[in-house]
């Protein structure tokens, strides 16, 4: 596709329900990106890619946080038994091999009630 | 810790007007400065990138400074249009495979005709 996708783009979970966000990046893109942006902050990173390969999970806030990206395109990042405080906007941005500009999707918009 | 501050948090100015945005930055090793535009609910959308040779970079009516000594940037925004209403994020890259990412917390520009 012409941009990076993200699907749903609303989702409303109930406390402990779990819920698997879906990125599409950009066709080719090596480099996929998962940022948490909490309301009135910047995006703080959560996990990185390149390929298949998930080179950097440092910024995953708990083992309730699960990454894949199995096939080296479509990722999916996956919370478990959500809480209140998982609520934010999950950012996902690719990168191509050569390029130095990251592009971001429009994000999920997660609320847990 | 890597910081990246802003100001001012938010600013109000009237449509035609200039502006100028703040970036002071705590990140080490420096590689890369970028700033973002993000629309209410929408993703970041790049509008620069800077490494540590360039003092200074225009992307139409935007246009950013970079000053690596003093570890400071700013975004120059001419003759203000109402679709510049956002949140402007400046983002500094440390390098490395997740390009070491720091998100500042962004300011919130409001145009007003």
């Amino acid at each position: 596709g012409a941009g990076v996708s993200q699907s749903p783009r609303y989702k409303v979970a109930k406390r402990g329900q779990d819920v698997a966000l879906r990125c599409d990046p950009i066709s080719g893109h090596v480099s996929l990106f998962w940022y948490q942006q909490a309301l009135g902050q910047g995006p703080e990173f959560l996990t990185y890619f390149q390929n298949e390969a998930q080179l950097d999970k440092s910024g995953l806030p708990s083992d309730r946080f699960f990454a894949e990206r199995p096939e080296g395109s479509v990722s999916t990042l996956k919370i478990q038994r959500t809480q209140q405080e998982d609520s934010a906007v999950y950012l996902c941005a690719s990168r191509g091999h050569s390029g130095n500009t990251i592009y971001f999707g429009e994000g999920s918009w997660l609320t847990v009630v | 810790k890597n910081q990246v501050e802003q100001s001012p948090q938010s600013l109000i100015i009237l449509e035609g007007k200039n502006c100028t945005l703040q970036c002071n930055y705590t990140v080490s090793p420096f590689s890369n400065l970028r700033w973002y535009k993000q629309d209410t609910g929408r993703g970041p959308v790049s509008l620069t990138i800077m490494t540590f040779s360039e003092n200074t970079k225009s992307n139409g009516r935007y246009t950013a400074t970079l000053d690596a000594d003093t570890k400071q940037s700013s975004l120059h925004i001419t003759a203000s249009q109402l679709s510049d209403s956002a949140s402007y994020i400046c983002v500094v890259g440390a390098g490395g495979g997740a390009d070491g990412l720091t998100f500042g917390k962004g300011t919130h520009l409001i145009i007003q005709p």
